[in-house]
């Protein structure tokens, strides 16, 4: 079946480093791949997508590939701040699956301190 | 404002008392879907909903019941709570299912089973 695999957090940066947060997948179909972010206490919000293979999602000074010979979709800003301190899932909807759902990864906390 | 409304925020329950927690989108969306988010596990998809009475099984559908008598509102139904459904509790809507354009999420639904 359909899966993600993100890095485990958490990550602490310091304001202005550089952010990676790696995604692998595995899917049956082809399928369409989401970032969402959680801030605390709040739903899920989608931050970028890519839908196929090549494409570049972006969005807010994030950016991630869609990469179908590595299966990967890894998460990158270049200069993070405190206010992208939050939860990062990555997920996909694949188009060969019959439920109409997001597989998510299980998530990454991400501090920014000062 | 385009938003997916839950209710309650939060509620605290005793086993076996029966208790329906709203989502109300008005997107016009004709997808819905109800998560669970649980720690060590991410986002786990209880239901799902394509149109108007149509509702299927996600992946962990046990003990709860949802319908979908119009558009906008995909209640999600616990007739006898226990302490193992105590989750963060995610109602989401799509234009045309999440592949390709994910899903907009609600504010999310903190519940504790005593």
């Amino acid at each position: 079946g359909d899966s993600v695999t993100q890095m485990e957090g958490p990550v602490t940066l310091s304001e202005e480093a550089f952010l990676t947060i790696n995604c692998t997948y595995t899917a049956t179909g082809y399928p369409s791949l989401f970032w969402y972010v959680q801030y605390p206490g709040e739903g899920l919000q989608l931050l970028l997508k890519a839908t196929k293979a090549d494409d570049k999602g972006s969005n807010k000074g994030f950016e991630a590939t869609y990469r179908k010979e590595t299966t990967s979709f890894h998460l990158e800003k270049g200069s993070v701040q405190v206010s992208d301190s939050a939860v990062y899932f990555c997920a996909l909807s694949d188009s060969g699956g019959s439920n109409y759902k997001l597989t998510f990864g299980k998530g990454t906390l991400l501090t920014v301190n000062p | 404002e385009a938003q997916v409304t839950q209710n309650p925020r939060y509620l605290i329950t005793v086993t076996g008392k029966k208790l329906t927690v709203t989502c109300s989108q008005n997107m016009n969306h004709e997808y819905m879907s109800w998560y669970r988010q649980d720690p060590g596990l991410g986002l786990r998809q209880i239901y799902y909903s394509m149109n108007v009475e149509v509702t299927d099984k996600g992946d962990v559908p046990e003990g709860y019941k949802v319908s979908r008598k119009e558009k906008r509102n995909f209640p999600l139904i616990l007739e006898s709570p226990s302490p193992n459904q105590t989750s963060l509790y995610f109602c989401a809507s799509s234009p045309q299912g999440p592949v390709g354009n994910g899903y907009t999420f609600g504010s999310g639904t903190r519940l504790t089973v005593v």
